[in-house]
């Protein structure tokens, strides 16, 4: 089963506008944590933000937030005042448990940022 | 920059060879991920090593295989290498802090 859902393939946004980027994800264990990265079109893979399942409230970081709707398993990604430099394919990611720590992606969803 | 650094940055390589990627983590880290990249099956784990020692395993084939040096650098090998192989493969590492993960620049592999 695929643990983390990303139904966005590509959008696109006026620049200043804010964008909404979807994720869902599914799992059973009761600690996890899901982040947010950033890949340009130079092939990088940046950190965006981190929720974790037992966060009270929602993660901020700059002009990036996280929805996080525990009960609906979703964590959606939230761009406020979109740039050009925005315009980039963005990947939902889960950790599950307190062992290892390894990562499971989305599909990603393309960004397209428009002047 | 993340401070994880991989090279080479690409490489070129015809099938059945065998290549080496490095990854240095970032300073203090002990936990080296590696994923790979490819249009078809997407970012997948690869392998897990911490201080040293394998943590976890994903969907690594046999023709694959990593270590970790005691300086906590680490090293991929894939051998007998196909087509399909061909991928962005990425390392990442971590500390003691469940919240974060950092990916180096990757090292983009092309198996003509």
């Amino acid at each position: 089963a695929q643990k983390i859902t990303q139904t966005q393939p590509g959008m696109f946004v006026q620049e200043k506008e804010a964008v909404t980027l979807d994720c869902t994800y599914d799992t059973s264990d009761p600690s996890y944590g899901l982040f947010w990265y950033k890949q340009p079109s130079s092939g990088e893979m940046i950190f965006l933000i981190y929720q974790g399942s037992y966060d009270q409230q929602n993660a901020t970081e700059g002009r990036y937030s996280l929805n996080f709707q525990k009960a609906r398993k979703s964590a959606n990604l939230v761009i406020s005042a979109s740039q050009l430099g925005d315009s980039a394919m963005y990947f939902c990611a889960m950790r599950e448990g307190r062992g290892d720590y390894k990562l499971s992606f989305g599909a990603g969803t393309t960004v397209t940022v428009r002047a | 920059d993340s401070g994880v650094t991989q090279t080479p940055k690409h490489l070129i390589t015809a099938t059945g060879q065998r290549v080496t990627l490095r990854c240095s983590p970032r300073s203090g880290d002990l936990s080296v991920y590696w994923y790979q990249q490819s249009l078809d099956q997407g970012l997948q784990f690869l392998i897990q090593y911490y201080n040293g020692e394998e943590r976890a395993k994903g969907n690594i084939l046999e023709r694959f295989s990593a270590q970790q040096f005691p300086d906590l650098h680490s090293e991929l090998n894939l051998s007998s290498l196909e087509l399909g192989d061909s991928a962005l493969y990425f390392c990442a590492s971590s500390g003691a802090r469940v919240d974060e993960q950092y990916f180096g620049p990757g090292t983009r592999l092309t198996v003509t």
